[in-house]
């Protein structure tokens, strides 16, 4: 089965450049898509398809996905991005596969 | 505005079946999508569950699809969520939400429903 691995946690000082990882097997063949969850709410979509941002997410978020390891990048990170951040992605053997998320927390 | 609603008890006892309902307004199951159903323990990560094709074409997650059974009701536009010989280990927080096409993501969501297995 397919499996996605992402760091449990992530600090980031306000104002600067928080990276999330995202780890599988040729993963940059894969379309990636990533979802922030905070407490008590259902997850929102962020980026989908490796690097395209719904409406109403703001530029600072964006996202690249080459060879083994896809990334969310988070600019000038702010208060309102502490939450829990997720990779999901589609394997034709397993289906749909969400990573274990990531704790964002911003300093 | 696509909206999806999951309803259904929020207490079950262990070895029954778990048994959800995910109403769908402002767009007809029937047109097309894949819909599907995510679980989050407390505390814990997303698990998929499986989703169900409007046409009823079904796929579930590997380590679950003995005990699943997912099946849609076009003229209520709503879909529904069967687990069976439920445990504690099946407590969470259960959501409905919509895919269209399986390479995408999922665009709406439920807001939830907490489901505890306990006697």
């Amino acid at each position: 089965s397919y499996e996605l691995t992402q760091p449990l946690s992530v600090s980031v000082a306000l104002g600067q450049t928080a990276r999330i990882t995202c780890g599988g097997n040729n993963i940059g063949s894969k379309n990636v898509h990533w979802y922030q969850q905070k407490p008590g709410q259902a997850p929102v979509l962020v980026i989908y398809r490796d690097s395209n941002r719904p409406s109403g997410i703001p530029e600072r978020f964006s996202g690249s996905n080459s060879g083994n390891t896809a990334t969310l990048t988070i600019s000038r990170a702010q208060a309102g991005d502490e939450a829990d951040y997720y990779c999901q992605v589609w394997d034709s053997s397993t289906a749909v596969v969400f990573g274990g998320g990531t704790k964002l927390t911003v300093l | 505005q696509v909206q999806l609603q999951e309803s259904g008890p929020g207490l079950v006892k262990p070895s029954e079946t778990l048994s959800l309902t995910c109403a769908v307004s402002g767009y007809s199951i029937s047109s097309g999508y894949y819909w599907g159903w995510i679980r989050q323990p407390p505390g814990k990560g997303l698990e998929w569950i499986g989703s169900i094709y409007h046409s009823g074409s079904t796929y579930y997650n590997p380590s679950l699809k003995s005990r699943v059974t997912i099946s849609v009701d076009t003229s209520k536009n709503q879909f529904s969520l069967k687990l069976s010989s439920v445990t504690a280990a099946d407590t969470a927080v259960y959501y409905c939400a919509r895919q269209p096409t399986v390479v995408t993501p999922y665009d709406y969501w439920g807001q939830g429903t907490l489901v505890t297995v306990s006697s």
